[in-house]
């Protein structure tokens, strides 16, 4: 079992829609969870942070984390196609200083 | 603010050569990452140095890969003797500390081609 996964995809989705994206873990000891974006031939990109359970919202994303279930997920509201990406959930747990990534979604928004 | 600074942007070399890639972190950080990025693999975590002394290279392929970091503005991935299947792109992220709420700044990459 991968320590961080998500499906895979491709997610498309039609413009002005809701994506919801997953992202589950094994660790239990795990505290800090991360939301990053990479575009085709870029960088990762940091678009969200949660620490506790419950939702938090920033524009157009919400990020939402269950530590019971130890699933975190990220809903983009009124997608666009410049939110077309591949979306990376990672993971950090308190003894280890380092992110666990998941293989990320790759999502398409069409228009 | 000058973000992670990584170069070169491009390497190609024969196999068998020896690669260095170089990476200036976000000034003030003081945790340093070194990842590669395949499409089989994902982003994989090699090394990460805290305060320039290295804490876990458990994601070190093999001993054909060194990582130094000198002092608090520099840090080497280097691969010596280089394969075919090092070919990825490396990224150095940098973070201020390794606290839970502390997150990893990416550089843009560095996409080695070996031969």
């Amino acid at each position: 079992q991968k320590e961080v996964e998500q499906n895979s995809g491709p997610l498309s989705v039609p413009e002005g829609a809701i994506a919801s994206l997953n992202c589950t873990y094994s660790d239990r000891g795990s505290q800090s969870f991360f939301w990053y974006r990479q575009y085709s031939g870029k960088s990762p990109e940091l678009i969200m942070s949660i620490y506790s359970n419950g939702d938090k919202e920033d524009g157009r994303f919400t990020a939402q984390l269950n530590k019971a279930s130890q699933y975190v997920s990220l809903l983009i509201r009124d997608s666009q196609p410049s939110d077309s990406a591949t979306y990376l959930c990672a993971v950090k747990t308190l003894a280890r200083g380092k992110l666990i990534f998941g293989q990320g979604t790759e999502l398409s928004v069409k228009p | 603010d000058a973000g992670v600074i990584q170069s070169p942007r491009h390497e190609v070399t024969e196999m068998g050569q020896e690669v260095t890639l170089r990476c200036k972190p976000i000034s003030g950080h003081n945790s340093l990452f070194w990842y590669r990025q395949t499409m089989m693999r994902g982003l994989e975590l090699l090394i990460y140095f805290n305060n320039n002394v290295p804490i876990d290279d458990s994601g070190m392929p093999e001993d054909r890969f060194s990582a130094k970091m000198p002092n608090a503005s520099f840090s080497t991935l280097k691969i010596q003797p280089s394969e075919p299947r090092d070919s990825a792109v490396y990224f150095c992220a940098s973070s201020l500390g390794t606290a839970g709420n502390q997150p990893q700044h990416f550089g843009d990459g560095t996409r080695l081609s070996i031969l």
